[in-house]
């Protein structure tokens, strides 16, 4: 069966301190691994999809990579704004299966 | 344009009424999605339509009953719902994953609808 670990479960990060979220993998036949950032209440924003090992995509403190076995999520110089919770999903068949994400609080 | 629009936003339902929770997309996606995410937890895969057609039931209870009218909407019907079913109910489309297609099929998620039964 397919599963995604992502970890830590929360991370606190000082504005500026830089740090990865990972997201680890076990699937049949990978079509696409896919990153999303969620604030309470809203529904998730999407971010970047990934679709072979070592493809890599940034977008502004943001970068994903991507190996065989997991994927990792990269923040730059973090700031409060950046504060959500980012989950990682991955797709082998026309399913989409979530991590249960990692909580990232930035504090200024 | 990336938009999935849900309404309404909030619900509040007694466990003998009867609502629906409505979902559209203008993406051209054919292929729909209805989530259900309780607090501090991750998207939970309720139903699958592809090309209108229902296409995976995770297994969710007669008491939830979608509907694909046409290829832009996508309905929840709720019926006899119990305090448990309170929770956040999310609509996503994305692109068909096929043999010859493998990029661009990420999933699209709408605001979401919070419900909550009383």
């Amino acid at each position: 069966e397919d599963q995604v670990t992502q970890s830590p479960e929360a991370l606190r990060l000082q504005e500026g301190e830089s740090s990865s979220l990972n997201c680890s993998y076990t699937v049949s036949g990978l079509r696409g691994l896919f990153w999303y950032r969620q604030d309470p209440g809203k529904g998730p924003e999407f971010l970047f999809t990934l679709y072979s090992a070592g493809e890599e995509k940034e977008k502004e403190r943001l970068k994903a990579t991507l190996t065989k076995k997991e994927s990792f999520l990269h923040i730059t110089a973090p700031k409060p704004e950046d504060s959500a919770t980012y989950l990682c999903a991955v797709q082998a068949s026309s399913i989409m299966r979530f991590g249960a994400g990692t909580r990232l609080t930035v504090k200024p | 344009d990336t938009e999935v629009t849900q309404t309404p936003k909030h619900l509040v339902m007694g466990m003998t009424n009867k609502k629906s929770l409505k979902c559209e997309q203008h993406m051209g996606h054919r292929a729909m999605y209805w989530y259900k995410q309780k607090a501090k937890k991750p998207p939970e895969l309720m139903f699958v339509y592809s090309y209108e057609k229902l296409s995976i039931n995770e297994s969710v209870p007669s008491r939830f009953s979608p509907e694909c009218p046409n290829s832009s909407l996508l309905n929840l019907h709720l019926h006899a719902l119990q305090p448990e079913d309170s929770a956040l109910y999310l609509c996503a489309s994305s692109q068909l994953p096929t043999r010859d297609r493998v990029l661009n099929t990420e999933a699209f998620f709408g605001q979401g609808t919070r419900l909550t039964v009383v």
